[in-house]
């Protein structure tokens, strides 16, 4: 079974801090991609990364970075010098093999605090 | 492109109505996917469609939901009768099949229709 774990439910933070997102995947698949999506308060989905299974190197987008570990089955987010404008859900979310299917974690809400 | 097009962005109904959802997927797109998103129970995927086919529809919560894909750009999901517990935020998106390289595979989600039932 494919399941996508986000732990934190909430994250609260004051601005320029650095802040972690955690993500854990359940899969028996070799094959995978791995996702994470931004829900601001306007409620559109936003998408912001994908990674596959075969590609382990982290990745770094302006402040955002992304840690994907295999032997921990973790795929975890990294905002640096957070903004308010960082304020939204965030979710990961895991597509197994060729099935197409995309399934999303609960989310994590993160603030932002001036 | 215009995007995934979703309609409509607000419906009001009352229990017992019929409720008909609309999407336009992003043409050249292989896969369609209706998901619902609650406070309660997030972002879950209802069915998806693979060619217009539908693959899995394990995520349909009950008979009273029904989901067609007719054609390549139109699908449907049919509430009926509704119920309050059915009031949510409907999202379609559209993607094109995994694995392709020549795209970064996400999926591309409409606006979602906000349902709610009285």
């Amino acid at each position: 079974a494919q399941k996508v774990t986000q732990a934190q439910t909430e994250i609260s933070v004051v601005e320029k801090e650095d802040v972690t997102l955690d993500c854990v995947y359940e899969t028996r698949d070799t094959t995978y991609y791995l996702f994470w999506y931004k829900q601001p308060p306007s409620g559109e989905l936003v998408f912001l990364i994908r990674r596959n299974s075969f590609d382990e190197q982290n990745e770094i987008s302006g402040r955002y970075s992304w840690n994907f570990q295999k032997s921990t089955s973790s795929f975890n987010f990294t905002i640096t010098a957070s903004q308010v404008v960082d304020s939204a859900v965030y979710f990961c979310a895991l597509l197994s093999g060729n099935t197409g299917k995309l399934i999303f974690g609960q989310g994590t809400t993160l603030q932002v605090k001036p | 492109d215009a995007g995934v097009i979703q309609s409509p962005r607000h419906e009001v109904t009352e229990m017992g109505q019929e409720v008909t959802l609309r999407c336009k997927p992003i043409s050249g797109h292989d896969y369609l996917f209706w998901y619902r998103q609650t406070m309660m129970r997030g972002l879950e995927l209802l069915i998806y469609f693979n060619n217009n086919v539908p693959i899995d529809d394990s995520g349909m919560p009950e008979d009273r939901f029904s989901a067609k894909m007719p054609n390549a750009s139109f699908s449907t999901l049919k509430i009926q009768p509704s119920e309050p517990r059915d009031s949510a935020v409907y999202f379609c998106a559209s993607s094109y099949a995994p694995g392709q390289t020549t795209n970064t595979g996400e999926l591309f989600f409409g606006e979602g229709s906000r349902l709610t039932v009285l």
